[in-house]
């Protein structure tokens, strides 16, 4: 079926370390966006990818590292410099023109 | 790509109309007007969009003003599986090379009631 999965749902890490979250679309997407969801909150973006080899800062990239190899993956790593990595991300895609975004379920990261 | 300003919260009782408001009054001429919801817990589903002709889909009809600084969002019929939060987003559409910033704001949270 094609769609947008993010792995894994839940993920627990030490204070320190650094994770990488997985997002893969077999939509042949041109755009990824990565989001981070705080309770309560709306979705604030953190990176997003226009095409292979290519992503711009979103407007809370600090403390977050992306790469965009290869069309379908757009893995976001939270790094150590992250001071509040607990929190709720989503990964989406859309093609080009005048279209929808198709967001995945999201990656419930805590860190302990 | 534009802000969007919308209420916090609103009610509405099952079977009649909610209508969500949005004011996008900084909106440029090649911007679209998105709306998606995110029923808790889950990724934001799309509902509509348009650019300056009302639309209508299975979901919701898209009203925006002549002058395009504002739209509503009509569920007809709100059931209570139409809680959730609504987002309004005004977005640039690119035809090739991908697409543009996709920037969400705080949304409405809707309250459907018996």
């Amino acid at each position: 079926d094609g769609g947008i999965t993010q792995s894994p749902k839940y993920l627990f890490r030490k204070e320190g370390q650094n994770v990488t979250l997985s997002c893969e679309q077999n939509l042949n997407h041109d755009a990824m966006y990565w989001y981070r969801q705080d309770p309560g909150q709306g979705l604030r973006l953190i990176y997003y990818s226009q095409i292979v080899n290519d992503f711009q800062k979103g407007d809370i990239a600090e403390g977050y590292s992306v790469s965009r190899e290869k069309k379908e993956s757009f893995p976001l790593t939270v790094t150590s410099a992250q001071k509040n990595p607990t929190a709720f991300y989503l990964c989406a895609s859309s093609p080009s023109g005048a279209t929808e975004a198709f967001f995945g379920q999201g990656t419930r990261l805590t860190v302990v | 790509d534009a802000k969007t300003t919308q209420p916090p919260s609103m009610d509405c009782a099952e079977g009649r109309a909610a209508n969500l408001p949005c004011n996008h009054s900084t909106i440029s001429g090649n911007e679209y007007v998105y709306w998606y919801r995110q029923i808790h817990s889950q990724g934001p589903q799309y509902i509509i969009h348009g650019l300056k002709n009302n639309e209508t889909n299975e979901m919701a009809s898209l009203i925006i003003t002549e002058d395009r600084k504002s739209s509503t969002l009509i569920l007809p019929h709100a059931t209570l599986r139409d809680t959730a939060v609504y987002y309004c987003i005004v977005r640039v559409v690119r035809l090739t090379g991908g697409g543009n910033k996709l920037t969400f704001g705080t949304g409405t949270q809707l309250k459907v009631e018996l």
